[in-house]
């Protein structure tokens, strides 16, 4: 059975600094690894997708890695800002085409 | 075009009573998914239809839950005699076909059970 770890469960950082955010996974028979953002009263963004064939995605201050033998992901995010504060949840496509969550990283940018 | 709309966005209920959410998925989506994340955690599945069928089932309660798509409308998840651990927050997401990263998501529902 497919789990999903995220860690830290929370993190609070000082505007500026670059940080790293993990995602683990038991089963690496999966399809593709995504990384959504939360916000508090709103929906899921979808901010990355990697392929189970691909090592690592772009986009702006974002750098996600999926290194798929040994079941992790992690999130980059680079000069953080206060309007990175949300929750950051990770999800694996299983073998049955199913999303498979982690439970989150709250990441706080304090001014 | 608007997108993923979910509605009542918060909902209160007494122990007992029915709960229905309602999602009206993008235009031109025929897929619609239905998660629950309770308090501290992550997203579980609970169902997938499509126009008028069921599926995948798999992550719903076997009872007092169901769901549907009707042909015209928008799809309910109804939950009845509702009780206190069904307090959660239920999104809903759509999609054109049936690919996973192609997933839009609503709002959500917040559900309080009293």
């Amino acid at each position: 059975k497919q789990e999903v770890t995220q860690i830290p469960a929370a993190l609070s950082v000082p505007e500026g600094e670059n940080l790293v955010l993990n995602c683990s996974f038991t089963d690496s028979a999966i399809y593709n690894l995504q990384w959504f953002r939360q916000d508090p009263g709103k929906g899921l963004t979808s901010l990355l997708l990697i392929q189970s064939s691909q090592r690592e995605q772009t986009s702006g201050r974002l750098n996600a890695s999926l290194d798929k033998s040994s079941g992790r992901s992690t999130l980059y995010i680079a000069a953080s800002q206060p309007g990175d504060s949300a929750t950051y949840l990770c999800a694996v496509e299983d073998s049955n085409y199913q999303l498979i969550w982690g439970a989150g990283t709250k990441l706080i940018i304090k001014p | 075009n608007a997108g993923v709309m979910q509605n009542p966005r918060h909902l209160v209920r007494r122990r007992g009573q029915e709960a229905r959410l309602r999602c009206s998925p993008m235009k031109g989506h025929s897929h619609v998914y239905w998660y629950r994340q309770l308090p501290e955690e992550g997203l579980k599945f609970m169902v997938y239809l499509q126009k008028e069928n069921i599926i995948d089932e798999s992550g719903m309660p076997k009872e007092r839950f169901s769901a549907e798509f009707p042909k015209e409308g928008p799809s309910i998840l109804r939950i009845q005699q509702v009780v206190r651990g069904d307090s959660a927050a239920y999104f809903c997401a759509s999609s054109q076909t049936k690919i996973s990263y192609e997933q839009y998501f609503g709002p959500g529902t917040r559900l309080t059970v009293t």
